[in-house]
């Protein structure tokens, strides 16, 4: 058990639907890590929360947003789903901000979501 | 741009053998970090080894070790004594820095099976 927490841990919804997917990182991690992983793009880096604030964004469509809350659970909040939006969604946490070379500061993964969309 | 190649799909192995599983990486930092992941059929991320490009000494952690040649550019995983609970998807990952902050580029996987 890594201690990253996900709900839901499955997802099934119609085209053009929207949904929520929530995580809770390990206990004092402050940075949140979304990934996503579908069969043909592998597993693709999303976007990054620190503290609450966006550091980091990756190959995230504008259909796509996340938030951090205060108690630093985060959100990922997918809208007008498409067949291809069908994926594991990962939330990951680690320590620290950075990761020169200090140190692993390794991600650590959640359960995952698995969404399908029908 | 950093890439992970990992060039096989597929790989079996006889339980209480050792294996050994091909990672090579394309960047142009010269501080960067390599990870190992293992995604059993449940679907979890379990991390397993982390070696930094300035550690001197290859990682090792238990049954699993790194096997990290620089100058090649290759980090490949070794696990000795396969049991039949490492048949898994194995992922090599890079460390790519952004700003203060950092992501994780992952390989393709392989898919290992140990026989009994």
């Amino acid at each position: 058990d890594s201690g990253v927490t996900q709900t839901p841990k499955h997802l099934i919804t119609a085209t053009g639907q929207r949904v929520t997917l929530r995580c809770s990182p390990r206990s004092g991690d402050l940075s949140v890590y979304w990934y996503q992983q579908s069969l043909d793009q592998g597993l693709q880096f999303l976007i990054q929360y620190y503290n609450g604030e966006e550091r980091a964004k990756g190959n995230i469509l504008e259909r796509f947003s996340a938030q951090q809350f205060p108690d630093l659970h985060s959100e990922l909040n997918l809208s007008s789903l498409e067949l291809g939006d069908s994926a594991l969604y990962f939330c990951a946490s680690s320590g620290r901000l950075g990761g020169g070379s200090g140190g692993a500061n390794e991600q650590f993964f959640g359960p995952g979501t698995r969404l399908t969309v029908l | 741009a950093q890439k992970i190649t990992q060039t096989q799909p597929g790989m079996f192995v006889q339980e209480k053998e050792a294996v050994t599983l091909d990672c090579t990486y394309d960047t142009s930092d010269q501080s960067y970090g390599l990870f190992w992941y293992k995604q059993p059929s449940s679907g979890e991320m379990i991390f397993l080894i982390y070696q930094g490009s300035y550690d001197e000494q290859n990682a090792t952690e238990g049954r699993y070790s790194l096997n990290f040649q620089k100058a090649r550019k290759s980090a490949n995983l070794v696990i000795s004594a396969s049991q039949l609970g490492d048949s898994a998807m194995y992922f090599c990952a890079m460390r790519e820095v952004m700003d203060s902050s950092y992501k994780l580029i992952f390989g393709s996987g392989t898919r290992l099976l140990v026989r009994p």
